[in-house]
């Protein structure tokens, strides 16, 4: 079953824009991660918050973590065109039994016009 | 370095026949998934293994699947007798160690028909 929900399931915005995505999950984290995907393929890491942080940066991305809430959100200040593509939310639970293991959301899907 | 690797990139096959996916994890990566993406869906996790052994096979879809590590190295899904619902594409991802970035491959676009 899926764990992470996105929201919006899409967004569409201009160039120079702030884009803020959301994700909402079930159960007890180790961390929660955010990934891009273009064209369907090539998934590519962008950060990894751990269960006991709030807010983490790298570069135009800033996501927050609210474990009362069961919720994260995703930043990207300043789009680009470039920036188009799906975004992922995946939770990995708590407890030596997840392994590690990824439950992804459905995503958003993020156009940046020119 | 190099990052993850997979294939073939694509394969199309007919129904009944067996496949036989390959994926080469990044060097040092002790954990390794696979994942299954149908189209417009997020991914489903299918199986991991921590060296060569695998502790959970909880999301393989059926007996048809099956998959092995030689060592921390390289890692064989195979679906046998396959069906028009295995359409997918199979992502494998490796991490240092559990609970750590998963870093993925580009995928193999599987096509039954």
């Amino acid at each position: 079953s899926q764990q992470g929900e996105e929201d919006p399931q899409a967004l569409s915005i201009q160039e120079g824009e702030n884009a803020t995505m959301n994700c909402s999950y079930k159960t007890s984290i180790n961390n929660l991660q955010w990934y891009r995907q273009n064209s369907g393929r090539g998934l590519v890491h962008l950060i990894l918050i751990r269960s006991n942080e709030r807010e983490k940066h790298s570069g135009r991305l800033r996501v927050t973590l609210d474990t009362s809430k069961k919720s994260s959100s995703l930043l990207i200040t300043a789009s680009r065109a470039a920036d188009t593509a799906s975004y992922f939310c995946a939770t990995v639970n708590a407890g030596g039994t997840s392994y590690g293991k990824l439950t992804f959301g459905q995503g958003t899907i993020l156009t940046v016009h020119p | 370095g190099a990052g993850v690797s997979q294939s073939p990139s694509n394969k199309v096959t007919e129904k009944g026949k067996d496949v036989e996916l390959r994926c080469d994890p990044i060097s040092g990566h002790t954990a390794l998934y696979w994942y299954r993406q149908r189209l417009g869906q997020g991914l489903e996790f299918l199986i991991y293994f921590q060296g060569n052994s695998a502790p959970d096979k909880s999301g393989l879809p059926s007996d048809r699947f099956s998959a092995e590590r030689t060592g921390e190295s390289v890692s064989t899904l195979t679906i046998q007798r396959t069906q028009q619902e295995d359409s997918a594409v199979y992502l494998c991802a490796s991490s240092v160690q559990v609970y750590n970035e998963q870093f993925f491959g580009p995928g193999t676009r599987l096509t039954v028909l």
